[in-house]
């Protein structure tokens, strides 16, 4: 069966840090991955996806960065937090891009002070 | 604009009570409408899948209705337990450039009461 980690479960980090905030998924090959962020009272919101190693798309421009340096695993970076990158990211898979049913980790807790 | 809106934000119900939740959206291309259900601190897992031709899909106790039409869908949540406590995502699909980009709404939290 197929699962999905990320770590860390919570991080509390000083504005102006660095971030990096990993994702892995077992059990599947050549999954699509992808990297969330859900701020309170709103909708989950699409940051990053990649289709394979190497590849990334980004879908809204930000402070935040994306890299896939192997096929099942996927890391968020920041060279330097600002307060508003607070809040719950999530990553996901799916096998492809259509009816696919896409599937969530625990998700990261981040706190920047 | 691609928005998903959900209402209520927020319902309280009395364990054993059923409760409705509603998503309407403006979504072009459709392709597909998702449930999800997310505990506190938890990431969201799938309740239910349709696509425009389905009007209807059920997962246990959960029974989730589409109306291409008028672009609305409900959530129907049957003899509601204290684990249904959570909040509750509507989601579209949009089929564009080889790629289903998946539209969020901001969920509905449903606190089920004893």
């Amino acid at each position: 069966s197929q699962t999905i980690h990320q770590w860390p479960a919570t991080l509390v980090q000083p504005v102006g840090s660095p971030l990096s905030l990993e994702c892995t998924v077992e059990g599947t090959s050549n999954p699509n991955l992808y990297w969330y962020r859900q701020a309170a009272g709103r909708g989950l919101q699409l940051l990053f996806y990649s289709v394979g190693i190497g590849q990334i798309s980004s879908e809204v421009p930000q402070n935040l960065s994306a890299s896939r340096p192997q096929d099942r695993q996927f890391i968020l970076s920041s060279k330097k937090l600002l307060l508003s990158d607070s809040g719950f990211y999530l990553c996901a898979w799916r096998y492809g891009t259509g009816m696919d049913e896409q599937f969530f980790g625990p998700g990261t807790r981040l706190t920047v002070l | 604009k691609n928005q998903v809106e959900q209402s209520p934000q927020s319902l309280i119900i009395l364990e054993g009570k059923n409760c409705t939740l509603q998503c309407n959206y403006t979504v072009s291309p459709f392709s597909n409408l998702r449930w999800y259900k997310q505990d506190t601190g938890r990431g969201p897992v799938s309740l239910t899948i349709m696509t425009f031709s389905e009007n209807t899909k059920s997962n246990g106790r959960y029974t989730a209705t589409l109306d291409a039409d008028t672009k609305q869908s409900s959530l129907h949540i049957t003899a509601s337990q204290l684990s249904d406590s959570a909040s509750y995502i509507c989601v579209v699909g949009s089929f564009s450039g080889g790629y289903n980009k998946l539209i969020f709404g901001a969920g509905t939290r449903l606190a089920v009461h004893p």
